[in-house]
C-alpha cells in the first residue's frame, strides 16, 4: 500500500491563480481531511469528507473548495490564490472502525507570491 | 472552537534522559491522540487513547488520558537522537454528535543532544 499520496510536493503560484492539490489513498478509508500547517499554529482543518459525495467545512474553509467523487480521491482547489494561503497542506484519511486515527500524506508546500 | 494548550513549546534534552510533555483543555475530550512529525514529513500517529485514565505504551513512549478528560500526557523514556521532531497532541471534543473533527495542539519541538 502507498498509503496517502499528495501531489505536487512543492508549488509556487502568483496571486489570483487557481490550482488543485491532489490527494489519494489506497486504504479504502471513508474519512478524508485537508489541513494547513503554519508556523506556530499547529494543524487547522480546512475541509473534510465522511464518504464519497459528502463534504463539510472545517475551521478555515474560506478560499478553498473540495469534492469527493470517489472513495480514493479528495482534491483541494484554491479558487484565487492569495499570499495568506502560503502554507504546508496535509491530506489525511482514516477508516470507519478508527475514524480518529488519521494517516497523513507527506504534504504540499505552497508559496503564493 | 476548542483550544488545546500544549507544553512545553520546545525542549532540549540530553540523550538518555526521559521526556514529559502534556496537553490541556478547558473542555472535555472523548479521544486523545499523539503524533510525531519529522522535518519535511507528515505527522505519524504514535498513540491513541479512548478512555479516561487509560495508560498506553508504544515502545519507549507512554501516554495517558487524564481522569478529568481535559488533559493528556506523553512520556518518552531513555531518549535517542531519532526522537527529535515535533510532537502534537490532538483531541476529539465531546460534542455528543459523533463528530469526526480533531483539534490539534501547536506542538512540542524536541531536540536531543547526543
Amino acid at each position: 500500500n502507498a498509503g496517502v499520496t499528495q501531489t505536487p510536493k512543492f508549488q509556487v503560484l502568483k496571486t489570483g491563480q487557481s490550482m488543485t492539490l491532489q490527494c489519494a489513498q489506497d486504504m479504502n478509508h471513508e474519512y478524508m481531511s485537508w489541513y494547513r500547517q503554519d508556523p506556530g499554529m499547529g494543524l487547522r482543518l480546512i475541509h473534510y469528507s465522511v464518504g464519497a459525495g459528502i463534504t463539510d467545512q472545517g475551521e478555515v474553509p474560506n478560499g478553498y473548495n473540495v469534492s469527493r467523487s470517489t472513495t480514493e480521491d479528495f482534491p483541494l482547489r484554491l479558487l484565487s490564490a492569495a499570499p495568506s494561503q502560503t502554507s504546508v497542506y496535509f491530506c489525511a484519511s482514516s477508516g470507519r472502525g478508527s475514524k480518529y486515527e488519521q494517516y497523513f500524506g507527506p504534504g504540499t508546500r505552497l508559496t503564493v507570491t | 472552537g476548542q483550544q488545546l494548550n500544549q507544553s512545553p513549546q520546545s525542549m532540549f534534552i540530553q540523550e538518555g534522559e526521559d521526556v514529559s510533555m502534556n496537553c490541556t483543555s478547558s473542555s472535555i475530550f472523548n479521544t486523545w491522540l499523539w503524533y510525531k512529525q519529522d522535518p519535511g514529513e507528515g505527522p505519524v500517529l504514535l498513540i491513541a487513547l479512548y478512555k479516561a485514565g487509560e495508560l498506553t505504551s508504544n515502545g519507549r513512549l507512554t501516554a495517558q488520558f487524564g481522569i478529568t478528560r481535559k488533559d493528556s500526557f506523553l512520556n518518552i523514556s531513555a531518549s535517542i537522537p531519532s526522537d527529535v521532531g515535533i510532537y502534537f497532541c490532538a483531541g476529539q471534543p465531546f460534542t455528543g454528535a459523533g463528530s469526526y473533527q480533531l483539534t490539534f495542539g501547536k506542538g512540542t519541538k524536541l531536540s536531543v543532544i547526543p
